[in-house]
C-alpha cells in the first residue's frame, strides 16, 4: 500500500498569514493527489485535484504544487473560514491513502 | 448538479453487519465511481474502496479486505456499503463520496452528507 505522511500534525497560524503544509508518498505518485478541508460535523471539501489544479468555487489564496513524492499545500493568505483540518490523498485506479491530517489551529 | 443523499444513523450490535445506501440525483449514476471513506471520533479520514457501476467492479483497501462488500444498483442510482463482523473500532461517520470525473483516477469530487453508525453492546 501507497502511505502517505504529512507535516506538520498541527498548524497555528494567525489570519493573514502564509500557510505552508507538507504530503510525503512512499512512491511515485506521479501527480494523483488531492487537498480537502474538513470541518466539524461536516463532509470533505475538495480544494485541489492533479497535485495543482484548483477545484472549481475554491478561492485562489489555496494552492498546489509538486509530484513524484512530494507535494505542498499553500494558502497565501489565511483567512478566518480556513481554520479547519486539511488532508492530502493519493488516488489512482486501485487505492485511495490518505494523509493523517494538519489541523490549522488559530494562534 | 448532482447529489448524494446517505441513509440515517444506526447502532449496531457487536459482530453484526451494517449495509449504508448512497443514493444519487441529478446527474449520470454508472459512468463514476463511488468511493467509501470512514472517520472514526478523533480520527483521521480513511479510504475503504471504490466502485465502478458500469464495469461492475469494486477495488477494496487492504484493511477491510474480506470484511467490506461494495455492490451498486444502477436501476436506482444507489451505492451500498456494507461491513460485517464490527467492533467499537467501526464506530466512525461513513461517507460515499462520487468521483470528480469519468476519467480514472480522479479523487472525490462530490460527498455524501455522511452517516454516523455506532457499535456497542
Amino acid at each position: 500500500d501507497i502511505q502517505m505522511t504529512q507535516s506538520p500534525s498541527t498548524l497555528s497560524a494567525s489570519v493573514g498569514d502564509r500557510v505552508t503544509i507538507t504530503c510525503r508518498a512512499s512512491q511515485n505518485i506521479i501527480n494523483w493527489l488531492a487537498w480537502y478541508q474538513v470541518k466539524p460535523g461536516k463532509a470533505p471539501k475538495l480544494l485541489i485535484y492533479k497535485a495543482s489544479s484548483l477545484e472549481s468555487g475554491v478561492p485562489s489564496r489555496f494552492s498546489g504544487s509538486g509530484s513524484g513524492t512530494e507535494f505542498t499545500l499553500t494558502i497565501s493568505s489565511l483567512q478566518p473560514d480556513d481554520f479547519a483540518t486539511y488532508y492530502c490523498q493519493q488516488y489512482n485506479t486501485y487505492s485511495g491513502t490518505f494523509g493523517q491530517g494538519t489541523k490549522v489551529e488559530i494562534k | 448538479q448532482v447529489q448524494l443523499v446517505q441513509s440515517g444513523a444506526e447502532v449496531k450490535k457487536p459482530g453484526s453487519s451494517v449495509k449504508v445506501s448512497c443514493k444519487a440525483s441529478g446527474g449520470t449514476f454508472s459512468s463514476y465511481s463511488i468511493n467509501w471513506v470512514r472517520q472514526a471520533p478523533r480520527q483521521g479520514l480513511e479510504w475503504m474502496g471504490r466502485i465502478t457501476p458500469i464495469l461492475e467492479r469494486a477495488n477494496y483497501a487492504q484493511k477491510f479486505q474480506g470484511r467490506v462488500t461494495l455492490t451498486a444498483d444502477k436501476s436506482t442510482s444507489t451505492a451500498y456499503m456494507e461491513l460485517s463482523s464490527l467492533t467499537s473500532e467501526d464506530t466512525a461517520v461513513y461517507y460515499c463520496a462520487r468521483d470528480r470525473d469519468v476519467v480514472v483516477p480522479s479523487p472525490g469530487g462530490v460527498w455524501g452528507q455522511g452517516t454516523l453508525i455506532t457499535v456497542s453492546s
